[in-house]
């Protein structure tokens, strides 16, 4: 079975602190990993996914997250919060290869976490 | 480059009515999915198509919910009749069809569903 774990419902960091979002996973063979941002009553905005390659993926925003295969994370990071960073965010896992018709192909999501970036 | 167009953005219904939503994917994503995001979850799979062949309804309640993409383009996801549960948002997307599952998928703005 493929979940994805948010362990935290809110981090609050201050502006200008380095912030860590984190995100455990769980999934058959090597994972294909993404993560998306929420705005209030928007859609999912793509932030950067995990192929293959580096550890360290950098997207967009100045966001970066680092894929650990031997802890089965893939933290979200940035160097120094924005108050515009406040927002929800999800982790989602995705198995590799599937065949048309198998459900590995679907997009598992944690349950988000609110990040809030105060003054 | 145009993303995923979904409309109506917000909907208030009575139980037992019926509604639908529609999707119009970035141009040239041959799949296409419609997701269930209830407040306080991630956003859950009802179904995805691949042109206009269902890849994945396993999650659909189909006694109630019904989705097509006739021309493989556009897509309506249908809720008839709508149960309380049903309020959530109800969110549209697309990404290119390839060999592997690592394609970015593309959402849209998102219908809000508001049963009362």
């Amino acid at each position: 079975a493929q979940s994805v774990a948010q362990p935290e419902d809110q981090v609050n960091v201050a502006e200008g602190n380095p912030l860590t979002v984190k995100c455990t996973y769980s999934v058959s063979g090597n994972p294909y990993l993404f993560w998306y941002v929420q705005y209030p009553n928007r859609g999912l905005q793509f932030l950067l996914k995990y192929i293959t390659g580096d550890n360290l993926v950098k997207g967009s925003y100045g966001f970066e997250a680092e894929f650990n295969k031997s802890q089965t994370s893939f933290h979200l990071k940035k160097p120094s919060a924005l108050v515009s960073d406040s927002a929800l965010y999800f982790c989602a896992v995705r198995a590799r290869n599937y065949d048309r018709g198998s459900t590995l192909g679907r997009l598992y999501f944690g349950r988000g976490t609110q990040l809030t970036v105060w003054p | 480059e145009a993303g995923v167009a979904q409309s109506p953005r917000y909907k208030i219904i009575e139980k037992r009515q019926s509604v639908a939503f529609w999707c119009n994917p970035i141009s040239g994503h041959a799949t296409l999915y419609w997701y269930q995001q209830i407040l306080g979850q991630g956003p859950k799979l009802l179904i995805q198509f691949q042109n206009n062949g269902v890849v994945d309804d396993s999650q659909l309640p189909k006694d109630r919910f019904s989705a097509e993409r006739l021309k493989g383009v556009d897509s309506t996801l249908k809720i008839q009749p709508a149960k309380l549960e049903d309020s959530a948002v109800y969110l549209c997307a697309s990404s290119l069809v390839g060999q592997t599952s690592g394609n970015t998928i593309y959402f849209g703005e998102g219908s809000w569903l508001t049963v009362v």
